[in-house]
């Protein structure tokens, strides 16, 4: 079964730090990678899409991708308290035969202290 | 206005008792989904759309059904509600047009709870 591996948390950061935000998966053939940012009792949104190996910067977010290890991270700097929140990874399923759907991870709980 | 929109966005019903889940968007999309969030299980995929004749469906649909009345708008049903199906629903959308990119867009989600 594919699946999308992140560590729960809560990885609590203070103030003005870097948050570093991991995930692994097992479908090799996936392309596509993304990172959502859901607020308590709120639903996900969509905060960085990456689908070539490197690093991708927008803003305070940069997204990590190394396809050989099956590897994909976020960095936040600068972390704020209103960056407290669970970030969910998400994987396309299949390639360039893609299903159309997202393998999603079960978040990581992320608390920046004031 | 939203692009994504669910209605209700909190429901309390009880047990036998059927129930509709509303979404529309204005985004254009082709695809939509339907998603249940519990907590510790992450997002589940319940069923999905790339148009209008075509639905699919996903890891756990045992217990609910679906409708795709137009492009914009997928119902979810479930037809005689249980306890286990209290949680937070959320529909999404992407453009087939991303290729293998699939964005996926979510609606605000509904709170449902069954006694």
């Amino acid at each position: 079964q594919k699946e999308v591996e992140q560590n729960s948390g809560p990885l609590s950061v203070p103030e003005g730090a870097i948050a570093s935000l991991n995930c692994t998966y097992s479908d090799r053939v996936s392309q596509s990678f993304f990172w959502y940012r859901q607020y308590s009792g709120k639903s996900p949104e969509l905060i960085m899409s990456i689908y070539s190996n490197g690093d991708k910067e927008d803003g305070r977010f940069t997204a990590q991708l190394n396809k050989a290890s099956q590897y994909v991270s976020l960095l936040i700097r600068d972390s704020q308290p209103s960056d407290s929140a669970t970030y969910l990874c998400a994987v396309n399923e299949g390639g360039s035969g893609n299903t159309g759907k997202l393998i999603f991870g079960q978040g990581t709980t992320l608390q920046v202290k004031p | 206005d939203a692009d994504v929109t669910q209605t209700p966005r909190n429901r309390i019903t009880k047990t036998g008792k059927r129930i509709m889940l509303e979404c529309s968007q204005t985004k254009g999309h082709d695809r939509m989904y339907w998603y249940r969030q519990d907590p510790g299980l992450g997002l589940r995929l319940i069923y999905y759309s790339f148009d209008v004749k075509d639905i699919n469906k996903g890891e756990i649909s045992d217990g609910y059904s679906v409708s795709r009345q137009a492009q914009a708008k997928f119902s979810l049903s479930l037809e005689s509600a249980i306890p286990n199906q209290t949680a937070l629903y959320f529909c999404a959308t992407s453009d087939p047009g991303q290729g293998a990119y699939n964005e996926q867009f979510f609606g605000p989600g509904t709170r449902l709870t069954v006694l």
